[in-house]
């Protein structure tokens, strides 16, 4: 299957800062590009959706002045979790899926992003 | 949001067949249903994904009933590293077209 690289793969702030987690699709052109949190012991809750050139798309609930998504090219997608706090603290994890044209139907994962914030 | 119901966990022996069973009874004509696993820590794997007939591919084989309100994954030879969370997931209608909304799960656990 395709492969989706998320960096990095672990990550330790203090609480106020803010951190960037990206997301890139390494052999093809992701037109949309999922974000997602996961608490332990949880399944994944989906926090946005955004299509290449676009603003993304929140959940019920998800702060969009808090994480910030940019997805500026086909292939590159990040999330800016802002003035982390200890609550921020999760696995964060995104999925790319292609073009209707590619014939790729599903997407694929990450591998995630376990954020601690202290 | 999510649409699909499972079993919260199962135990299979390792070199069986694992059945996981999913219910999708509220499911649309044109939505799919797809099934990926996550093992601890890891991002989710696709498995295989199916409309109306039955799939199957390297990994699994996936039974969808004719009247498609529920399915059955199944993998033919479990192994121990087979051990997972599997999730089955009706495809669902977003803003940007479809999205993936997880469920719960079912915690498979492989047994030698």
């Amino acid at each position: 299957g395709a492969v989706v690289s998320q960096h990095p793969s672990r990550v330790i702030c203090k609480s106020g800062t803010s951190v960037k987690i990206e997301c890139r699709s390494l052999d093809f052109q992701a037109t949309t590009m999922f974000w997602y949190r996961q608490f332990p012991k949880q399944s994944l809750m989906l926090m946005a959706t955004s299509n290449e050139g676009s603003k993304a798309t929140y959940e019920q609930g998800v702060e969009k002045d808090k994480f910030l998504i940019n997805h500026a090219s086909l292939t590159l997608s990040t999330l800016t979790v802002t003035s982390a706090h200890p609550e921020d603290s999760s696995f964060y994890i995104c999925s790319a899926r292609a073009g209707a044209h590619s014939g790729f139907t599903e997407a694929f994962f990450g591998q995630g992003t376990r954020l601690t914030v202290v | 949001d999510a649409k699909t119901t499972q079993p919260t966990s199962m135990d299979c022996a390792e070199g069986r067949a694992a059945n996981l069973p999913c219910n999708h009874s509220t499911i649309s004509g044109n939505e799919y249903v797809y099934w990926y696993r996550q093992i601890h820590s890891q991002g989710p794997q696709y498995i295989i994904h199916g409309l109306k007939n039955n799939e199957t591919n390297e990994m699994a084989s996936l039974i969808i009933t004719e009247d498609r309100k529920s399915s059955t994954l199944i993998l033919p030879h479990a192994t121990l590293r087979d051990t997972a969370v599997y999730y089955c997931i009706v495809r669902v209608k977003g803003e940007y077209g479809n999205k993936l909304v997880f469920g719960a799960g079912t915690i498979l656990r492989v047994k030698s």
